[in-house]
């Protein structure tokens, strides 16, 4: 099945400081997300970008279908980004619909 | 739009009782949801996929017969763990695609059990 790489395992920033989360995967994609797990459990969808670029305020995401891999960008980060970030992949044929998820990255802000 | 509610979000219960939980596509009809169990610390794996109308189908090394799935209409699958261990102590969150109009998968708040 396809692999799912994401790096760095961890990061601790402070307050205000820029990042960015690489995800790598082994296959063509049809379906790319990226998630934020908050305390609680809740998967939050950050974007759905199985290819170009997209912004949502201080978040943007890149994915180079081709090179097979993909960036999730966060700016002047805060606390509340704190959380565990997630790639998930899915492929067609019979993986179809199944999403495979990365190991994620931890992330965690100081004030 | 395109919300998937689950039920409960936390449970515990006695070793070698079950457990039922619900996974509700409130706006839409879902007529696959998929299942994924998560250990602490660890990223999530699919257990099996769910599909409205006939049987589900499981990932390899997850027991059929301990993880019971019913989809019985197009907006509600169950995952009933049975004779449930302390082994099945996780936490199991569903999901399904998004209908026309929005993209990729969605996903429930998540059932944390306890088995004690």
């Amino acid at each position: 099945g396809i692999q799912v790489e994401q790096s760095p395992p961890d990061l601790i920033l402070q307050e205000g400081a820029n990042s960015t989360l690489r995800c790598n995967f082994s296959d063509s994609v049809n379906n790319l997300q990226w998630f934020h797990q908050n305390p609680w459990g809740q998967l939050i969808n950050l974007f759905y970008i199985p290819s170009g670029t997209k912004q949502n305020g201080r978040l943007s995401a890149t994915t180079v279908a081709t090179e097979r891999y993909s960036l999730l960008y966060i700016s002047s980060s805060q606390t509340t980004d704190s959380g565990v970030y997630f790639c998930a992949v899915s492929a067609g044929g019979t993986s179809y619909g199944k999403l495979t998820f990365g190991q994620g990255t931890i992330l965690t802000v100081h004030p | 739009g395109a919300v998937v509610s689950q039920h409960p979000s936390r449970v515990i219960c006695k070793s070698g009782t079950s457990v039922k939980i619900e996974c509700r596509s409130l706006d839409f009809q879902a007529t696959t949801m998929f299942w994924y169990r998560q250990f602490p610390k660890q990223s999530l794996m699919l257990m099996a996929t769910s599909n409205e109308g006939s049987k589900a189908t499981y990932e390899q090394g997850v027991e059929k017969d301990k993880f019971l799935i019913n989809h019985a209409s197009l907006t509600l699958s169950t995952l009933t763990v049975t004779s449930a261990h302390p082994e099945d102590s996780s936490f199991y969150i569903c999901s399904a695609r998004t209908p026309p109009g929005y993209y990729g998968y969605t996903f429930g708040s998540g059932t944390r059990l306890t088995v004690v």
